[in-house]
């Protein structure tokens, strides 16, 4: 069964580096059918695709946070992990970790998502 | 960036009856090349992750039924379920792969009537 696991619910201080990883189980991260994503959505309110990437390591962010996001793949492990710097309570939200289909070489509709972790940014 | 836009944002639907929702894009997500609507939908249940039910507006996902299609072009799509179940009670987005960044409609909320 392809499943996706993020770690446990979080806390991070405003100013600080969100970390978050996840695994993939039941296949593997090395595919060339699939990119990895994260995805958050701020409770009560609605999605925002973060940025997706390659098993080789080519990203793509959203220009709306791409000066504080860092994704990284570790196919060794069957993981990806996001990195969130500088964050705010706005940053506050479940964060998905999840496989989108590849087209083109590009990343394509979201069939796998995981259970999410909810992240809140306080002090 | 591309803007989704659902309506309505809520709609109350007997069970047994259609339910409808639209979503509307500010740039077509339809490629000239092949003809593919770069557009997906997504149902979200309570405390649950979303899960895919129809890509490329109108193919669907594995596993989901037959009650639920999808349809449009261009710039203007539309989910249908043909008969409403109780367990269709959801929140339902919209997605656009067309371009980068991808984007989501705002969500629309299905209840029973």
């Amino acid at each position: 069964q392809l499943q996706l696991q993020e770690p446990g619910p979080g806390l991070v201080k405003p100013s600080e580096t969100l970390s978050l990883t996840c695994t993939f189980s039941g296949g593997s991260i090395a595919s060339t059918t699939s990119y990895w994503a994260w995805i958050r959505q701020p409770p009560g309110k609605g999605l925002e695709w973060i940025g997706s990437i390659y098993y080789s390591g080519s990203t793509y962010y959203n220009p709306s946070l791409k000066s504080r996001v860092t994704i990284s793949v570790d196919t060794s492990k069957n993981q990806f992990s996001l990195k969130l710097s500088s964050v705010t309570a706005a940053d506050t939200a479940v964060f998905y970790c999840t496989r989108q289909a590849s087209w083109n070489s590009l990343p394509g509709v979201v069939n796998i998502w995981g259970q999410g972790t909810m992240v809140t940014v306080s002090s | 960036d591309i803007v989704m836009t659902q309506s309505p944002d809520s709609l109350a639907v007997s069970l047994g009856e259609r339910a409808t929702i639209n979503c509307k894009s500010s740039h077509s997500v339809s490629s000239s090349s092949n003809n593919n609507n770069f557009l997906g939908w997504y149902q979200q249940k309570p405390g649950q992750p979303p899960r895919l039910l129809i890509y490329w507006a109108s193919t669907r996902e594995s596993g989901v039924p037959d009650r639920f299609s999808g349809s449009g072009s261009g710039t203007d799509f539309t989910l249908t379920i043909s008969s409403l179940q109780a367990e269709d009670v959801a929140v339902y987005y919209c997605h656009q792969y067309y371009s980068l960044p991808h984007t989501f409609g705002q969500g629309t909320k299905l209840e029973i009537k």
